[in-house]
């Protein structure tokens, strides 16, 4: 079963924009990951964001939690060719508990 | 350091037929996972290990899927009397321990069932 469901499914815009990618799960969650996946194969954590956090950075990348909405966003920003990719948001109920992966959105960048 | 790795990388099969898949965890980390990943979707929980024993098996989605880790390193994901639906690629991922927030994914087993 898949707890989380990204939005959109795909996602191109131009170099250089910002991209954002929305994620709805439905029940309570010890915390919610994103996740990068090149190709189909092996899958990059990317970000980590418990659930008495409402905001946090990365590098490029900007993730909120809005637990009362049972919704997350990760925004990646000033967009480049090498961050064409699947990403996924994954959740986790418990502590010690297994993760939920979402289906994913697919973002392509556009030279 | 060395990834988590995975062989084979691709395995055709014919339906019916017996296959194994391995997992190579980064050094050191105990607990252990399988995912099953079909097109368009997103990894499927089958099972994790914590050293030797199963944490948890639900995802496992019948009798004919089994997996081992005699040693607390290894993993082999078996898979009896393969059937067409069972085509995916399978992945496997590792971590300090069940408590690690981070998971590191190995490159992932493409089973295809003919």
């Amino acid at each position: 079963s898949q707890q989380g469901e990204e939005d959109p499914q795909a996602l191109s815009i131009q170099e250089g924009e910002n991209a954002t990618m929305n994620c709805s799960y439905k029940t309570s969650i010890n915390n919610l990951q994103w996740y990068r996946q090149n190709s189909g194969r092996g899958l990059v954590h990317l970000i980590l964001i418990r659930s008495n956090e409402r905001e946090k950075h990365s590098g490029r990348l900007r993730v909120t939690l809005d637990t009362s909405k049972k919704s997350s966003s990760l925004l990646i920003t000033a967009s480049r060719a090498a961050d064409t990719a699947s990403y996924f948001c994954a959740t986790v109920m418990n502590r010690d508990d297994k993760i939920i992966f979402g289906k994913g959105t697919r973002l392509h960048i556009l030279p | 350091g060395a990834g988590v790795s995975q062989t084979p990388s691709n395995k055709v099969t014919e339906k019916g037929k017996y296959v194994e898949l391995r997992c190579d965890p980064i050094s050191g980390h105990t607990a252990l996972y399988w995912y099953r990943q079909s097109l368009g979707q997103g990894p499927e929980f089958l099972i994790y290990f914590q050293g030797t024993g199963a944490a948890d098996d639900s995802g496992l989605p019948n009798d004919r899927f089994f997996a081992v880790r005699p040693e607390g390193s290894v993993s082999t994901l078996k898979i009896q009397r393969t059937e067409r639906g069972d085509s995916a690629v399978y992945l496997c991922a590792s971590s300090f321990d069940l408590r690690a927030d981070t998971q590191y994914f190995g490159p992932g087993t493409r089973l295809t069932v003919l």
